[in-house]
């Protein structure tokens, strides 16, 4: 049974610069939740797809957006990097039902550094 | 806005014994979900226990164990036994409970580093 999978693993992006991150979550889910992890920091809830649509979206500008696909993969994208994007970007997936005490399942994330 | 707070940077401990990390968090929700995980070097989240706060029962996996004080807004992580593997990072997680077509979001704490000595 995989687990969630994350693409690539290591990203050096210039300034200005476009990105697409990738996530296949694990199987069984139907829910994929991104997250930015600066170095030294617990991560930040970027936003959460699901039926292909955005339904959360935490304090992150415009720059961030997203994608999620009929087989529940998801993208995630980033405009015009900044310095400050250089994090560990977080996947998480998961099984969307009313009453859930799931901790979601993680990927292994993207390392992304902005030069 | 929820938010969780760890105090301790960094937590070091003997093999074999025994170290309690602390989270206190904010909410004004009365229905929730907390949360310990594990991030080793490999950088991948492990969930490590789950807690609802509905249940007043502390929750138990084999060596870990949590200590749930709901009024006091206190939720620490209890490891004993304590194994060279179970050096990482830890971070302690709130989420909301899922409504219409969402899922709450985790919101973590800045972690605890702990060290495990031979």
């Amino acid at each position: 049974d995989a687990g969630v999978t994350q693409s690539p693993t290591h990203l050096i992006k210039t300034r200005g610069q476009q990105v697409t991150l990738r996530c296949s979550p694990k199987s069984g889910h139907d829910t994929v939740s991104w997250y930015q992890q600066a170095l030294g920091q617990g991560p930040q809830f970027i936003f959460q797809y699901y039926e292909e649509e955005e339904r959360q979206r935490g304090n992150f500008p415009d720059r961030f957006s997203g994608h999620q696909f009929p087989n529940y993969s998801s993208e995630l994208n980033v405009n015009a990097l900044l310095l400050g994007d250089s994090a560990l970007y977080l996947c998480a997936s998961s099984f969307n039902r009313r009453r859930s005490d799931d901790g979601y399942t993680f990927g292994s994330g993207t390392r992304l550094t902005v030069v | 806005a929820q938010t969780v707070t760890q105090s301790q940077p960094e937590m070091s401990v003997q093999e074999a014994e025994t170290v309690t990390l602390s989270c206190t968090y904010d909410t004004s929700e009365s229905d929730y979900y907390l949360f310990w995980y594990k991030q080793p070097p490999s950088r991948q989240m492990i969930l490590v226990i789950r807690q609802e706060a509905y249940k007043q029962q502390n929750a138990t996996e084999n060596r870990f164990s949590v200590n749930f004080q709901k009024a006091a807004k206190s939720f620490s992580l209890k490891i004993s036994d304590s194994q060279l593997g179970d050096a990482a990072m830890y971070f302690c997680a709130y989420r909301s409970p899922n409504y219409g077509g969402s899922q709450g979001n985790l919101i973590f704490g800045k972690g605890t580093k702990l060290s495990v000595k031979p």
